[in-house]
């Protein structure tokens, strides 16, 4: 069975501090795929980022950066800089490879509510 | 329009009573997906549509629940008989089909709250 563990479930910083947060999984399959989304206070959950677990190189975006280790099964996410439009629940995700080809439901962790304080 | 949309935004229904959520996939999107969100139990995964093969209901909490997705586009998921449990936000998503080089993003529309009382 899959999971998602985000063990913080809620982190308040200052703006401009810099904020990582965390996320680690379980799988046994052998190529699997990792997501965070974000959901404001508006509800609708937004896409952020995809990884395969054949592509180890992290990736920055802007103030965005994550951090996929397989050698800890841990897909981290850092916010530089954070800035009150940050505020929101951010979701770590994984998804499998079905047996003959076909996606598969995401399977979510519990989210980690960020707050940002001016 | 450009993204997931889905009907009703609210609805609120008596105990017992059965209930239809609609949703709009993303115009070209052949694979649908439905969510629930609810306090209790996090984010789960009900049912997902792809192309014309057979829909994994793998998810669904029991046979109260069905889906059914017509002309590969727009797709219904039905409650009957509803229970309070079923309480939650309703969220379907749509994304590019399966390639065998991965899973696409799937983008979600904005959810509809159902409540039973």
């Amino acid at each position: 069975a899959q999971k998602v563990t985000q063990a913080q479930t809620e982190i308040s910083v200052v703006e401009k501090e810099d904020v990582t947060l965390d996320c680690v999984y379980e799988t046994r399959d052998t190529t699997y795929y990792l997501f965070w989304y974000k959901q404001p206070p508006s509800g609708e959950l937004v896409f952020l980022i995809r990884r395969n677990s054949f592509d180890e190189q992290n990736e920055i975006s802007g103030r965005y950066s994550w951090n996929f280790q397989k050698s800890t099964s841990s897909f981290n996410f850092t916010i530089t800089a954070s800035q009150v439009v940050d505020s929101a629940v951010y979701f770590c995700a994984l998804s499998g490879s079905k047996r003959g080809g076909g996606a598969d439901g995401l399977t979510f962790g519990k989210g980690t509510h960020l707050i940002i304080q001016p | 329009g450009a993204g997931v949309s889905q009907s009703p935004s609210n609805k609120v229904t008596e105990k017992g009573k059965d209930v239809e959520l609609r949703c709009d996939p993303i115009s070209g999107h052949t694979a649908l997906y439905w969510y629930r969100q609810s306090l209790g139990q996090g984010l789960e995964f009900l049912i997902y549509f792809q192309g014309n093969s057979a829909p994994d209901k793998s998810g669904l909490p029991s046979d109260r629940f069905s889906a059914e997705r017509t002309g590969g586009s727009v797709s219904t998921l039905t409650i009957q008989r509803t229970q309070q449990e079923d309480s939650a936000v309703y969220l379907c998503a749509s994304s590019l089909e399966h390639q065998t080089s991965g899973n696409y993003e799937q983008y979600f529309g904005p959810g509809t709250r159902l409540t039973v009382t």
